[in-house]
């Protein structure tokens, strides 16, 4: 157990709607990063915290991304007029002072 | 895009085998990872390597790291059934964190 939890654990939603995700890190990750993985790939970066704020973000998070670490501690993943594209499994992690990241179970998106 | 590629991608061997996987990668780096992940479940850090460093151990891992050929190497030694998983080798290039993943071994270990 890394001390990482995600919720929620699954999602379906239909085409079009809007999916937010959370990610709690343990108190000592102040650096948080979130990475989409689809079926048979290797999980894919999209943006990253350093404490509150967004330091980094991947092309591949479109418009319809958007990502929050408002106090530091947890994050949101916002996914809006989602797309059947967007299905994957969503994954965070936190990493404190040394290079390890430390990830979540994921949160699975399926988009019909 | 992905920066590592595992070889092979798919291993099966007996439990009590040693196995191995290979890692390139594209551009240098400043330390490379290995992670296990069990299907649908989060990765698990298994051993990490600095762009200064030949070879680490964990346990029943040994990983190598050749930053001339620009490729690192995972053996699992005496293997059991619970390693049935896939290893995915992630490369810093940066120091920063981003990882850049591979597409992962899957290795099947058979009772």
């Amino acid at each position: 157990d890394t001390g990482v939890s995600q919720n929620p654990r699954h999602k379906i939603t239909k085409r079009g709607q809007n999916v937010t995700f959370r990610c709690d890190p343990i108190s000592e990750h102040n650096r948080l990063y979130w990475y989409r993985q689809t079926l048979g790939q290797g999980p894919e970066f999209l943006t990253y915290f350093q404490n509150e704020a967004q330091l980094e973000k991947s092309r591949l998070l479109s418009d319809r991304f958007s990502a929050e670490r408002p106090k530091g501690s947890f994050s949101t993943l916002e996914i809006q007029r989602t797309e059947q594209g967007d299905s994957a499994m969503y994954l965070c992690a936190g990493a404190g002072d040394t290079d390890t990241q430390y990830f979540g179970p994921g949160t699975r998106l399926t988009v019909l | 895009s992905q920066q590592g590629e595992e070889d092979p991608q798919a291993l099966s061997i007996q439990e009590g085998e040693n196995a191995t996987m290979n890692c390139s990668y594209k551009t240098s780096i400043n330390n490379l990872q290995w992670y296990r992940q069990n299907s649908g479940r989060g990765l698990v850090h298994l051993i990490l390597i600095r762009s200064n460093e030949r070879e680490k151990h964990s346990g029943r891992l040994r990983v190598t790291l050749d930053t001339s050929k620009k490729s690192s190497s995972l053996l699992i030694t005496a293997s059991r059934a619970a390693d049935t998983a896939s290893y995915f080798c992630a490369t810093d290039a940066d120091g920063n964190n981003r990882l850049a993943f591979g597409k992962g071994n899957q290795v099947v270990v058979i009772p």
